[in-house]
């Protein structure tokens, strides 16, 4: 079995303040971790994503994720908030040696004040 | 690369009409493609998925007569609501993945508004 948590439904952060996107995950094998980003109306735009390799992962439009296995995170980051990355944001989790299906979370809203 | 479109971006139809959208891969080969609904300020709902060339695995409480998902090609699905009612009014989005990469690649979305 597969699931994911976003425990905060909002975030909210000031513009040039650094922001975190929190997301733990839960899998019976090796974790292929993803996080999209969701403009108003708008798709899933793919931002970033772990399978293996190093535990930092540098995604688009300055975001990175931490994979953290011992307390099987993988929150979302950026050093500099800006305005337009206020968005909803979803994590999620596909175990590596089950189904190719991956499980979403319930997404967090992202607020950047000016 | 990896560009998923969806046509129409938005519909409003009559109760009891059937409504198509189309979901295609404009760059890739999808050999798996994937229906979501979104209701408002709530997260995916995996409706369906589907392979190519073979019948969508609906996921449970979706009705696969009122939902009919066809996958003829590598780059091109359709999902017809069939007889829509107001309760089916929502954010229908598709996915695509190709075979071998592990990234969905979303398409715009497509909003259905029946009256």
């Amino acid at each position: 079995a597969q699931s994911v948590a976003q425990p905060e439904d909002q975030v909210n952060v000031a513009e040039g303040n650094p922001l975190t996107v929190k997301c733990t995950y839960s899998v019976s094998g090796n974790p292929y971790l993803f996080w999209y980003v969701q403009y108003p109306n708008r798709g899933l735009q793919f931002l970033l994503k772990y399978i293996t390799g190093d535990n930092l992962v540098k995604g688009s439009y300055g975001f990175e994720a931490e994979f953290n296995k011992s307390q099987t995170s993988f929150h979302l980051k950026k050093p500099s908030a800006l305005v337009s990355d206020s968005a909803l944001y979803f994590c999620a989790v596909r175990d590596g040696g089950g189904s190719y299906i991956p499980t979403f979370g319930r997404g967090t809203s992202l607020i950047v004040h000016p | 690369g990896a560009v998923v479109s969806q046509h129409p971006s938005w519909v409003i139809c009559k109760s009891g009409t059937s409504v198509k959208i189309e979901c295609r891969s404009l760059d890739f080969q999808a050999t798996t493609m994937f229906w979501y609904r979104q209701f408002p300020k709530q997260s995916l709902m995996l409706m369906a998925t589907s392979n190519e060339g073979s019948k969508a695995t609906y996921e449970q409480g979706v009705e696969k007569d009122k939902f009919l998902i066809n996958h003829a090609s590598l780059t091109l699905s359709t999902l017809t609501v069939t007889s829509a009612h107001p309760e089916d009014s929502s954010f229908y989005i598709c996915s695509a993945r190709e075979t071998g990469v592990e990234t969905q690649y979303f398409g715009p979305g497509t909003r259905l508004l029946v009256l």
